[in-house]
Parts: C-alpha cells; structure tokens; sequence
C-alpha cells in the first residue's frame, strides 16, 4: 500500500513570496490533515478535511494560508505572501474516518519550508 | 484545555537496557492516546495508541505503553532498547476532535 505522498520536500523562499505544497493522501482514507511543525515542537494542526469540505480550519492563518482539497483526493496548501516565522515542516496526514477518533492517522514525509 | 506534557527534551539509554519515555496528558472525558515516532526527514509513523481496555498496550517494533489514569499518564516503554530507536518520539492525545501533540522527546540509544 502505498503511503502519503508529498512534494517538494525542500522549499526555500524569500518572504513576501509564495509557495504552494501537494499532498496525496493514502488511497480510501476520508480525511486529510495538514500540519505545521516548526523546529523543536510537535505538529499543529493547521486544517482538516473529510472528503473535499473542511471540518476544522481554527488554527490556519486565513490572512495569508489557503486549502483546498478538490475532488476529495488531492489537496494543496499554499502561503501567500510568506513570512519568516513560517519557517517549518509541513506534514500532510490522512485517515480512514472523520477525526481519526480511534484511527491512527498516516503521514507524509514532509515538506521543510525555509524563509530568508 | 487538553494538553501533552513530555517532560524530558532526551532520554539517554544503553543498548540492551530498557527505555522509557514519558507523558501526561490532561483531557476532560475518556482520553484517546497515541505515540508516534519520527526519524530523521521523514513523517511520523504510528507506534501504538490506548483507547479503552488494559492498561498496557502493545505496539509496533517491541514498544509498549502503560496508561495510568490515576496520574494521568501513558509513558512508552521497551524492554530492550536497540540503536536504530534512537529517533524523536511524540506523545498525543485526541482533544476537541483533533491530536494535540506533546513536544517530543529525543531517544538517544549509545552502542
């Protein structure tokens, strides 16, 4: 079974750029994630989707993040303009069912984001 | 609130000795709980996760974890520790709908 699949895995951008990350969640799984974690914490999730609506997006910063997931697949994440404090690894997950309440949920590699 | 505590950044262990990594957590309701490992520039992979049942909980690669409610822990642990542990391991526990993850703790395992 093929796992997350994300890209790129290394981005390196000057702030007031923008960027944009893919993410291919595991084949059947409802729910996608995406999460940042900066250097030396653990992820925070950032927005959570259930097919292609989202069920959680408390925590993206909607001034300057955006997502989507288009046909309940795919989904894309993308910074505009970035800043240096968003300067993280940024982790996309899936799971089988809304919440991943007692499903364990999978992630990508990654994708480290450096700002200068 | 729900939260995660770990409250060591490293756990230094020999190989061959036991290890255990700590966690308590603080959550309203049953706790749902996790552990997951991450190595170097890759994902985190899921170890083992308590959702009711015994205390003890089995997981992947020979790691256990110990749910204690009374003092609202769930510390991981293995009986014999090998070098390719060394890696960042994240205690987790579910909270309004989503995981909330602990800081990580970093498992140094010497030869």
């Amino acid at each position: 079974e093929a796992g997350v699949a994300q890209s790129p895995r290394y981005k390196i951008i000057e702030k007031r750029q923008s960027v944009a990350f893919w993410c291919n969640p595991i084949s059947g799984h409802a729910t996608l994630y995406w999460y940042q974690q900066i250097l030396g914490q653990g992820p925070k999730l950032l927005i959570q989707f259930q097919n292609n609506g989202v069920v959680d997006d408390s925590q993206l910063p909607k001034d300057r993040f955006s997502a989507e997931r288009l046909k309940g697949v795919d989904s894309t994440l993308k910074i505009q303009p970035a800043k240096l404090e968003d300067s993280a690894v940024y982790l996309c997950a899936s799971s089988l069912v809304v919440g991943g309440s007692t499903y364990e949920q999978y992630f990508g590699p990654g994708t480290r984001l450096t700002v200068t | 609130a729900q939260s995660v505590a770990q409250p060591e950044d490293q756990v230094n262990v020999a190989e061959g000795n036991p290890l255990t990594v700590k966690c308590t957590y603080s959550v309203s309701g049953n706790p749902y709980l996790f552990w997951y490992v991450q190595y170097p520039n890759r994902g985190l992979q899921f170890l083992l996760k308590y959702i009711t049942g015994d205390n003890l909980v089995k997981g992947s690669y020979g790691f256990e974890a110990e749910f204690n409610k009374s003092q609202t822990s769930f510390h991981l642990k293995k009986p014999s520790a090998l070098v390719s542990d060394s890696a960042l391991y994240f205690c987790a526990v579910r909270g309004f709908g989503k995981l909330i993850f602990g800081a990580g703790t970093r498992l140094a395992v010497h030869p």
